[in-house]
């Protein structure tokens, strides 16, 4: 069984559109994140939720809106994809009390 | 969170134990030290941490120094799929209240056969 699930693995669209992924866990854990790997290799945490509620935003523009309807699922939305959104992003989660987070396949988003 | 420092890339035969370190001298007394790495076109993967004792689990060793200010992380018999990025990363373990992994550069390291 996959423990953390992303869709889709990868997702190529145009400029100004809007697209969502959609990540799982099935480990029970009440942390999620969303992390984004640029095409520098870099990788640098978006959003943290706890118990679908927001605790960390490191200054994404508001373009981007994760939603957490429930302690398993965290989805990030973008609008109006911009070429530097090109990257790989990484679902991951973890379990309150520890910082072993645990990361997704990845979704490989190419903005054209 | 303290920052890290470890070489760009390393080689390792196969078989053989493979030795990535990593200087963290700014460390504070409470901070952990925590090692993933990333396999090609894969996420990020948990190998161990620890916070000054040595650690040994199934996938590899954790040793840190006395001053806390280095440690390494050793693979005992390096296979081809052990090549990936390894991740040294410090932080506090605040029971997960701000669970931000902040990952540097990291080491690739390349077993060959």
């Amino acid at each position: 069984d996959t423990a953390v699930s992303q869709t889709p693995k990868y997702l190529v669209t145009q400029m100004g559109n809007d697209k969502s992924i959609k990540c799982e866990q099935n480990l029970g854990h009440d942390t999620m994140y969303w992390y984004k790997q640029d095409s520098k290799k870099f990788l640098k945490i978006m959003f943290s939720y706890n118990n679908k509620e927001l605790i960390i935003n490191e200054t994404v523009p508001n373009r981007f809106s994760p939603k957490s309807p429930d302690k398993a699922h965290l989805n990030l939305h973008i609008n109006s994809l911009e070429l530097g959104d090109s990257a790989v992003y990484f679902c991951a989660s973890s379990q309150a009390g520890t910082d072993t987070q645990y990361f997704g396949p990845g979704t490989r988003l190419t903005v054209l | 969170d303290a920052k890290t420092t470890q070489p760009p890339s390393m080689d390792c035969a196969e078989g053989r134990a493979a030795n990535l370190p990593c200087n963290h001298s700014t460390i504070s007394g409470n901070e952990y030290v925590y090692w993933y790495r990333q396999i090609h076109s894969q996420g990020p993967q948990y190998i161990i941490h620890g916070l000054k004792n040595n650690e040994t689990n199934e996938m590899a060793s954790l040793i840190i120094t006395e001053d806390r200010k280095s440690s390494t992380l050793i693979l005992p018999h390096a296979t081809l799929r052990d090549t990936a990025v390894y991740y040294c990363i410090v932080r506090v373990a605040d029971g997960g209240a701000t669970n931000k992994l902040i990952f540097g550069t990291g080491t690739l390291l390349a077993v060959q056969p």
